[in-house]
């Protein structure tokens, strides 16, 4: 079946420090790939995406490359701020599939 | 633009009752999803509406049950409330369509079943 591992967390970093978190996918053919934020009290959103291999996906200086070789989908940012503290989702959508899979989240605290 | 909004926010009910969660969706958006996120986990897919049909379902019980009506809100309907349902519900809209559109998340309903 589809499934996305995420490193567990909490991740503790200083403001500044560079931000790697690990995604790993399970699935057949080609899907596409998520990176969604929850920040306290509020919904998820779209952080950044890609849709085929080698695609990289950024925004708001956080990026990450779909490497179908590796199957990972890691999310970095080169310089973390305290505003950066949320929970992270990696998630995936089948080819033609209607429903997002998610990982279990990683728990991100930036401290100043 | 509104965005997705959810009620209630927060409600309590007791083992073997039901209840009923409401989606309203992003203007424009046609189609509604429901996900299941227990404490410390990620969100669990539970089913989605498109144009009032049930357009796809994940491994829940027929308890779970779902309506979208012609403006495009939707209930999520749960009977015989068990305390393993106590889970934040989130609500996401977007539009139908073989390229994915990406899904806007309401801020969720906190459940809590004694």
């Amino acid at each position: 079946g589809n499934s996305v591992t995420q490193m567990e967390g909490p991740v503790t970093l200083s403001e500044e420090a560079f931000l790697t978190i690990n995604c790993t996918y399970t699935a057949t053919g080609y899907p596409s790939l998520f990176w969604y934020v929850q920040y306290p009290g509020e919904g998820l959103q779209l952080l950044l995406k890609a849709t085929k291999a080698d695609d990289k996906g950024s925004n708001k200086g956080f990026e990450a490359t779909y490497r179908k070789e590796t199957t990972s989908f890691h999310l970095e940012k080169g310089s973390v701020q305290v505003s950066d503290s949320a929970v992270y989702f990696c998630a995936l959508r089948r080819e033609y599939g209607n429903k997002l899979v998610f990982g279990a989240g990683t728990i991100l605290r930036v401290k100043s | 633009e509104t965005g997705v909004t959810q009620s209630p926010t927060h409600l309590i009910k007791t083992r073997g009752q039901q209840v009923t969660l409401r989606c309203s969706s992003q203007s424009g958006h046609n189609t509604v999803s429901w996900y299941q996120q227990a404490l410390g986990q990620g969100p669990q897919f539970i089913f989605q509406y498109y144009r009032e049909e049930e357009n796809g379902r994940g491994n829940f019980p027929p308890r779970f049950s779902g309506l979208q009506f012609p403006n495009y809100s939707s209930e999520l309907n749960v009977n015989a409330l068990e305390l393993d349902d106590s889970a934040l519900y989130l609500c996401a809209s977007s539009l139908a369509g073989g390229a994915f559109h990406e899904q806007y998340f309401g801020p969720g309903t906190r459940l809590t079943v004694t």
